[in-house]
């Protein structure tokens, strides 16, 4: 079957880096995204990769290995805002997308 | 205002009620999608539609029905709602030209049924 597994909840402090993984098994892969959903709202995109190695936006980072069907997001300098669920997703062989339940992070000050 | 938005935004209703939620955006894209979220669940797929003639099952299809009125709505219905389907329902979007394939999503619509 095809599943996506995460932690359930993380707790960092502000200022510094935390990396939530994510590992996936699915039938083909086109693709993992990375979504952040702040409480009560909409999720919204944060990366997508598709080949391996590192992508870097600003303090936010994503890593994959399509070998070992995992990823993690790396987030640096972390703000209070960054407070949030990060969901994984990964796309299957028909342009699918299976969700991971997200992972809560907490930022403690 | 918000580019996908969804209505209404809170509704109670009692076992065995028909409801809509209806979605439209001002995106121009032509796909669109319902998804339902449950806590300590992921998204899951309700239906899906890539262009107005185009209307897919996703996994969770049964006890669901939609219509795509137009390229930029896209209503959900439960026909006879049950408990069950209480959940946060969103809406999203995406555009076929698109590199990463991006959900825009509407900012939900969270349905309890009694």
């Amino acid at each position: 079957g095809q599943n996506i597994d995460q932690p359930t909840e993380m707790t960092a402090t502000e200022g510094a880096i935390v990396q939530i993984n994510c590992t996936y098994q699915t039938s083909g892969f086109n693709g993992l995204f990375w979504y952040q959903q702040h409480a009560g709202e909409a999720p919204t995109f944060l990366s997508y990769n598709v080949l391996d190695g590192l992508e870097e936006k600003g303090r936010f980072s994503s890593f994959l290995s399509r070998s070992k069907g995992y990823s993690y997001l790396l987030l640096k300098e972390l703000q209070m805002k960054d407070s949030a669920s990060y969901l994984c997703a990964a796309m299957d062989s028909n342009y699918q997308l299976i969700w991971g339940a997200g992972t809560k992070l907490i930022i403690k000050p | 205002d918000a580019d996908v938005t969804q209505t209404p935004r809170n509704r109670i209703t009692k076992t065995g009620k028909r409801i809509m939620l209806e979605c439209s955006q001002t995106k121009g894209h032509d796909r669109m999608y319902w998804y339902r979220q449950d806590p300590g669940l992921g998204l899951q797929l309700i239906y899906y539609s890539f262009d107005v003639k185009d209307i897919n099952k996703g996994e969770i299809s049964d006890g669901y029905s939609v219509s795509r009125q137009a390229q930029a709505k896209f209503s959900l219905s439960l026909e006879s709602a049950i408990p069950n389907q209480t959940a946060l329902y969103f809406c999203a979007t995406s555009d076929h030209r698109s590199d990463t394939g991006e959900l825009f999503f509407g900012e939900g619509s969270r349905l309890t049924v009694l």
